[in-house]
């Protein structure tokens, strides 16, 4: 079956600009988790989705937000882009559950300038 | 709050070397473990788990016991390939609705012919 989809793979935006990432799961998944990967920082927990619903959030600022379908398709938003932001950023899906596998996708590399 | 440390790298081994990666967390509740490896390029790549105390995780020649004594989950191969040669990442889940990982900073590991 398809893996985690991600689009786009990479993007440049300037300072200031908001910039939105998809994530379509494997097909059955219902749940969506975000992170961001820096060299710095490693990988950091953004938010998780589950049936539309946000069940969980990390330690980003409000100009970092994201949303699910009903298809379980999500996006993420980063408005008011930052150089700091530059990073890639991964989606994964999985069953959830204790012990759940996530699936991760291969990642939007974003470049701000 | 929950944590993972590993070893730091860079790891350079040669090929048919013994490989270690350390791993230990720290968890306010009963975590799932993981190792997740990521190729150049590439998103996260599920390599094997361990989801209570004693269970030994294990594929592709690698393997990771879970000891709950001492909170470890080291990540071992008898015999590395060039093949091997990846960043490897040490995460825990903790059951419950929600799903979050939290990962360790990564091991950059290359293996020379």
């Amino acid at each position: 079956k398809a893996g985690v989809t991600q689009t786009p793979r990479y993007l440049i935006k300037t300072r200031g600009q908001q910039v939105t990432l998809s994530c379509s799961p494997i097909s059955g998944h219902r749940s969506v988790s975000w992170y961001q990967q820096t060299p710095g920082q490693g990988l950091q927990f953004l938010f998780e989705y589950f049936s539309e619903t946000q069940r969980n959030k990390g330690n980003f600022p409000g100009r970092f937000s994201g949303r699910q379908f009903s298809n379980s398709r999500s996006e993420m938003n980063v408005s008011t882009l930052e150089l700091g932001d530059s990073a890639l950023y991964l989606c994964a899906s999985s069953l959830a559950g204790p012990g759940a596998e996530a699936f991760f996708g291969q990642g939007t590399r974003l470049t701000v300038v | 709050g929950d944590s993972v440390t590993q070893m730091e790298g860079p790891v350079t081994l040669s090929e048919e070397a013994f490989l270690t990666i350390n791993c230990t967390y720290t968890a306010t509740g009963y975590p799932s473990l993981f190792w997740y490896v990521q190729y150049p390029g590439e998103g996260l790549q599920l390599l094997l788990k361990a989801t209570k105390a004693d269970d030994k995780g294990s594929n592709k020649g690698f393997e990771a016991t879970y000891r709950k004594e001492t909170t470890s989950f080291h990540l071992e191969k008898g015999s590395v390939q060039v093949s091997d040669s990846a960043v490897y990442f040490c995460a825990l889940s903790i059951g419950g609705s929600n799903y979050k990982l939290t990962f360790g900073k990564g091991t950059l590991l290359t293996v020379n012919p």
